[in-house]
């Protein structure tokens, strides 16, 4: 079953502007992961940002996460046609529970840089 | 080059056949993993291995078999008894404890 639910499902933006994704989730969570797919390619780790954090930042990449309205937003500032791409949300509940090991991801948000 | 290798790229299936998808990773992890993504869609845990010699079932995990007999290999096997194997398939591994996992490039099956 999927745990994280992302919105909006496909973004189309020019290049230099912001792009904002949101990933809600059902239950508790250890830490929230976003992971960026190159068509028909693997993911690729963008950033992990746990439970007890509120904002995370890497690079261009800005991360949030309220776990009170379990939800959480990767915001990329300044885009670039590069950054084309789906990325995708994934929870992991976290080490001693029955979902350890196991990541739950969600559909994913398209996202669309036109140069 | 430490990586996560699968293969082939691409892989077709007739009616009736087992076929063998293969993923291997030199980064010394312990931890690995095998996902299915369907169009449009987020990714399905099939099975996942801690540690060498032991696996687990994920959600979807009917019609699929598994093996972990090297640390560094967790083969694949798609049964006759899944009815609708057309999917891209990823392989993941991680170090046991961490969170971050490590994504192979995909293998493509499509059924003849």
């Amino acid at each position: 079953s999927q745990q994280g639910e992302e919105d909006p499902q496909a973004l189309s933006i020019q290049e230099g502007e912001n792009a904002t994704m949101n990933c809600s989730y059902k239950t508790s969570i250890n830490n929230l992961q976003w992971y960026r797919q190159n068509s028909g390619r693997g993911l690729v780790h963008l950033i992990l940002i746990r439970s007890n954090e509120r904002e995370k930042h890497s690079g261009r990449l800005r991360v949030t996460l309220d776990t009170s309205k379990k939800s959480s937003s990767l915001l990329i500032t300044a885009s670039r046609a590069a950054d084309t791409a789906s990325y995708f949300c994934a929870t992991d509940e976290g080490y001693g529970t029955d979902s350890w090991g196991k990541l739950q991801f969600g559909a994913g948000t398209q996202v669309v840089v036109t140069p | 080059d430490g990586g996560i290798t699968q293969s082939p790229k691409y892989l077709f299936r007739k009616e009736g056949q087992n076929v063998t998808l293969s993923c291997e990773q030199n980064l010394n992890h312990d931890a690995m993993y095998w996902y299915r993504q369907d169009p449009g869609q987020g990714l399905r845990l099939i099975y996942y291995s801690q540690i060498v010699n032991d696996f687990q079932k994920g959600d979807i995990a009917e019609g699929y078999s598994v093996s972990r007999e090297k640390k560094e290999s967790f083969p694949l096997t798609v049964t006759s008894a899944q009815k609708n194997p057309t999917a891209f398939y990823l392989c993941a591994s991680s170090m046991q404890y961490q969170e971050t996992q490590y994504f192979g490039p995909g293998t493509r099956l499509l059924v003849l």
